[in-house]
This record gives C-alpha cells, structure tokens and sequence, in this order.
C-alpha cells in the first residue's frame, strides 16, 4: 500500500525557535491535511490543502502556523516561534478526494514527536 | 457540535480471547463513522467505516462493528485476538459534508495483548 512519509519522527527544540515538519503525500493525491495529537488528548484537525492554499484551518492554527507545498512533491508545516503547548505528535495525512466516499480513504504519516523544551 | 467518546483508555486481553472496543457518539443526524488503528511507529490505518446500510460493518484485520442508533454507538469487535493487534484504536465520527477536516476523533484505547 503507498505510504504518506513525515520528517523527522521525533523533533526537540527550544521555545520561540522555529520548526519545519516535513510531509511526502502519496503522488496522486490532491487533498493535504495536518492533525496533531497532544499526549493523552484527541486528534485534533488543524489545516485543510487543496490546490496550493488552505482551504480550512481549524482555531488552533493561527498566524504561527503556516503550511506550503513548495515543489509539488513536499508539503511542510511550519511553526513560526514554538511554545512548549505546541508539544504533540504532528500527524500529516491525504486524500484522492476532498469529500468521503465509499473507495476511498484518508492515509496518514506515522507523525513527527515535536516536543518544545 | 459532534463528538466521541471511548470510555477505555486501556484494555487488556488474552490472545485468543474476544474483544469489544466502545464507541459512543453524539450527533444531531446519523454521522459518517470510522475506526482507524495506529501500531507503534505507523501512522493511523483506516479499519472499517460506516456511512449507510448495513448496520454491521466488516473491515480489514477480521475486525467488525456494528452501529447502533437507538445507542448512538460503535463499537468494534474482533472474536479472536492476535499479539499483532496490540495497538491504538480510534474511532471517529463525521457529518455528511464537509470532508476530514470535520472529522472528530476519540482519545483512543490501548490494547494490549497477552499471551
């Protein structure tokens, strides 16, 4: 089965510095989605991509987040100036389909550990 | 708003033994729902879903469950259990439109096999 493919699988850095978690959606896919799930709480959806802009951002993505698909192959998050309540697993994961449907399914990386010391 | 619960952070069972993993939903309307599965290492994996129909839904792994409306419930079950099933379970509950950004995941239950 294709694989969604998330760099690094575990990331430490200091509070107000900046990090890029990086996502390989499988090839055909055409809607991106990033979810992060802090230790012990929900999944909990962040930002929509389709067509190279966001086409929905939850509460929690405000103007520290940013995403982009910069060469059609990556698609990254960037978290501008970190704060230690950042610290979650960042699961990155894409669809065929922008809506749900019978054959087809949501494929998800196997996420980045981003821990704000 | 929509949301799930599943009311067991942790179980364990016997392999061979059955199990049944809870679900339970609050929706205004009969939502899209699913079970997912993350192994150590891996990424969540879509199990099974349920969108129409029937009632009792068959997935991959020899994993099943059944919705329930008068419960507002989904639970998963597999009658026997294998060491590789030790994992995390996820359900999962979504109205009709709107696409996985209006996914709402549970917190999940750890299963833990032993043999």
């Amino acid at each position: 089965e294709p694989e969604v493919t998330q760099t690094p699988s575990h990331q430490v850095t200091q509070m107000g510095q900046e990090v890029i978690l990086r996502c390989v959606p499988i090839s055909n896919h055409l809607y991106f989605y990033w979810y992060r799930q802090i230790l012990g709480q929900k999944v909990e959806f962040l930002v929509s991509f389709y067509n190279n802009e966001i086409s929905e951002k939850s509460e929690i993505f405000d103007d520290q987040f940013s995403v982009e698909r910069p060469d059609g192959s990556n698609f990254t998050l960037k978290i501008r100036s970190t704060k230690l309540e950042d610290s979650a697993m960042y699961f990155c994961a894409g669809t065929g389909q922008g809506v749900f449907g019978t054959n087809e399914k949501l494929f998800f990386g196997s996420g980045t550990q981003l821990s704000v010391l | 708003a929509q949301s799930v619960t599943q009311p067991d952070i942790h179980i364990t069972v016997s392999e061979g033994a059955s199990l049944e993993l809870r679900c339970n939903y609050s929706y205004g309307a009969t939502p899209y729902l699913f079970w997912y599965v993350q192994s150590p290492g891996q990424g969540l994996q879509l199990l099974l879903k349920y969108f129409s129909g029937d009632t009792l839904v068959q997935g991959i792994k020899g994993f099943e469950a059944e919705f329930k409306r008068s419960q507002s419930s989904f639970n998963l079950r597999k009658p026997s259990v294998h060491w590789s099933d030790a994992a995390e379970y996820f359900c999962a509950v979504a109205p009709h439109s709107g696409g996985y950004q209006k996914v709402t995941f549970g917190t999940g239950t750890k299963l833990q096999v032993i043999p």
